[in-house]
């Protein structure tokens, strides 16, 4: 079956510029989770989804960075005012559920997004 | 957030065995041990979790110590498509079940 999908796979951008970047989860799955990985590091966590509702944002780095998720399948990463700090690979997994049972789940990850801010 | 240490580095050669050590040495009992490996490119992709026992699958199997304070993750015959950085994860069942990843092991297998 369909694994996750993210789109674009690339993009680039100007400092200062407004980017969304999508995910499309498994077909069922009720959890979701975006991930940030700069080169050479292992990724970073930024915001789990539990159907509609971001259970756990305490990843996103500050108030530039805004997820949505508004029926419960398809989630947005969305960045304003963008910094080249920002430059990384944006990282989509979902699960068949999350919280209480989330230690005995696996995360399925999508192929990411290489964000490059100029 | 419970802590894992293992090497930068490691080095195989083709169709040998690799053992992949892993120090979590603050686990607590409701800490699942999960493995992820990252091909070059591509997003992470589960390998193999456990608890207290050890466990096999088609990838892997991963041997748990008995005080839970170090597993290792074992490659039976290593090909060339292992060769990955592969991470050592402790997720707990309370929290949201996000990874929380740390510099993982470079493994090269070398033909």
């Amino acid at each position: 079956g369909a694994g996750v999908s993210q789109t674009p796979s690339n993009k680039v951008t100007e400092k200062g510029k407004y980017v969304e970047l999508r995910c499309d989860p498994i077909s069922g799955h009720t959890a979701l989770y975006w991930y940030r990985q700069s080169l050479g590091q292992g990724p970073e966590f930024l915001i789990y989804f539990q159907g509609t509702g971001a259970a756990d944002d305490s990843g996103l780095p500050n108030d530039r960075f805004f997820a949505v998720r508004p029926e419960g399948s398809v989630s947005t990463l969305k960045i304003q005012r963008t910094e080249r700090g920002d430059s990384a690979v944006y990282l989509c997994a979902s699960s068949l559920t999350g919280g209480g049972l989330a230690g005995d789940n696996e995360q399925f990850f999508g192929p990411g997004t290489r964000l490059t801010v100029l | 957030d419970a802590k894992t240490t293992q090497p930068n580095s490691m080095e195989s050669n083709e169709e040998e065995p690799v053992h992949l050590p892993c120090n979590h040495s603050t686990i607590s009992g409701t800490d699942y041990i999960h493995w992820y490996r990252q091909l070059p490119s591509q997003g992470p992709e589960y390998v193999i979790h456990g608890l207290t026992s050890n466990v096999n699958n088609r990838m892997a199997s991963l041997a748990i110590a008995e005080d839970r304070k170090s597993s290792t993750l074992i490659l039976h015959r290593a090909t060339l498509r292992d060769a990955a950085v592969y991470y050592c994860i402790l997720r707990l069942t309370s929290n949201t079940g996000k990874l929380i990843f740390g510099q993982g092991t470079t493994l090269q297998v070398k033909p």
